[in-house]
This record gives structure tokens, sequence and C-alpha cells, in this order.
């Protein structure tokens, strides 16, 4: 099976240094999400992307994060600088959005996240 | 905005019982998802319901798609311990961005 994977599984970093999460999504798929899950706030999409096109990211805090994506086999999550509040799992997920109809139509694929701990 | 919320939050259960959650919409939904995460693992796709009052089941899994399109519902009949894990729904509205909300979730947690 396609998988999206994610880079690195585990973080641990100290206040103030930058983190940057990555991720290659299933080739072929047009949509691009990155979400982050905590045990307070659930699931928040914090950006997405489509066909690399930056969409919204609206969920981000804008003064130190980013999210790119450079080319059609890379999404990158940057954090400049990290907090301790910023200590979260971190999913990337892809998926092929909108399809009205076929195999796999609109369903997001997540990969296996990041979990991130700032100190 | 569209809101998604689910009911209820954690659920304990014996082996054997059934369980339920729900997920309720503010706005009229296009179509609803259901996805599963395992405890450590990731949000991984179950089902997709599309057609108002759409059921369909999944062996021991009953999805239910309100005749609205503004509710929905995952019933498990006889949880095993393999049951546990967090499920979440994701609704999208007609139009707009085709971007799923997510709700919160329902942790279930099933004592042998």
């Amino acid at each position: 099976d396609a998988r999206v994977t994610q880079t690195p599984r585990h973080k641990v970093t100290e206040m103030g240094q930058e983190v940057t999460m990555r991720c290659q999504p299933i080739l072929g798929h047009n949509t691009v999400f990155w979400y982050r899950q905590t045990m307070m706030q659930g699931l928040e999409l914090l950006a997405y992307f489509r066909n690399r096109a930056p969409l919204d990211d609206s969920g981000m805090p804008k003064d130190r994060f980013s999210a790119e994506m450079p080319d059609a086999t890379l999404a990158t999550l940057k954090i400049q600088p990290s907090e301790p509040r910023d200590s979260a799992v971190y999913f990337c997920a892809s998926g092929l959005v909108p399809r009205w109809t076929g195999p796999g139509a609109n369903v997001l694929t997540f990969g296996a996240g990041s979990r991130l701990t700032v100190l | 905005g569209q809101q998604v919320m689910q009911i209820p939050q954690y659920q304990h259960v014996q082996e054997g019982e059934d369980f339920t959650t729900y997920c309720n919409s503010s706005t009229t939904l296009s179509n609803i998802q259901w996805y599963k995460q395992r405890p450590g693992g990731h949000p991984v796709f179950l089902i997709q319901l599309v057609k108002s009052g759409e059921v369909k089941k999944q062996k021991r899994l009953t999805f239910q798609f309100g005749e609205a399109k503004k509710n929905s519902s995952l019933h498990i009949t006889a949880t095993q311990t393999t049951d546990v894990g967090t499920y979440f729904c994701a609704g999208r509205e007609p139009g707009g961005s085709y971007i799923p909300t997510f709700g919160r979730g329902t942790s279930l947690i099933v004592h042998p």
C-alpha cells in the first residue's frame, strides 16, 4: 500500500531551537495537509496545499510556523523558534481532493506522525 | 464556520458490550467520513457516507448518515479489545473548500 512518510518520528529539542518536519506525500495525490494533535485541542488543521500551492494556513501561528512544498514529493513544516507549547504530534496527510468518484476519492491518508517535545 | 461535534469524548465498556459514538454538524454535509486511530498510531480511514439515510456495515461496525445529512453515528456490536482507539468523524460542506472538518473524536476503552 502507498504510504505517507514523515520524518523525524520523534524529536526532542530545547526551547528556541529550529525544528523542521518533513513529509513525502503519496505520489499522485494533489492535496497535502499538516495537522497538529494534542490532548487539549484534538486534531487541528494547520495548513494545506493543493497542487503544491498553499491554500490555507490560517490555523498556523504565523510568527513562528511556516509550511512549504518545494516539490511534489516533499512538504515541510518549520517552527522557529520552538516553544514548549508546540509539543505535540504533527501529522501530514495527503489525498485526492476534491474527487467526486473513484477509488480513494477524498480520502485522507495520514503519515505516522512526528512527535515533538520542546523542553 | 462549520463545526463538527462528537459525543461522548470517552467511553469505557466491558468487552462484549456495544458502543456508539455520535457526530453532529452545525451545517448540512455533502459527505461524512470516519477514521480510527489506535493508541500511539495515526488516523486511518474507515468509511465514507454520501447519501441521506445511508447505512453501511463493516463486520461488527455499522455507520449511519442522518436523513438531514447533519449527523452520523458509528455503532460497534460486541466490542473486542482490538476495537480500542479513538474514532473521528470528518464532515465536508457542499461546495466550499472540500476540506473535511474533524470532530474531537471519541476514545473507546475496552476492558477485558
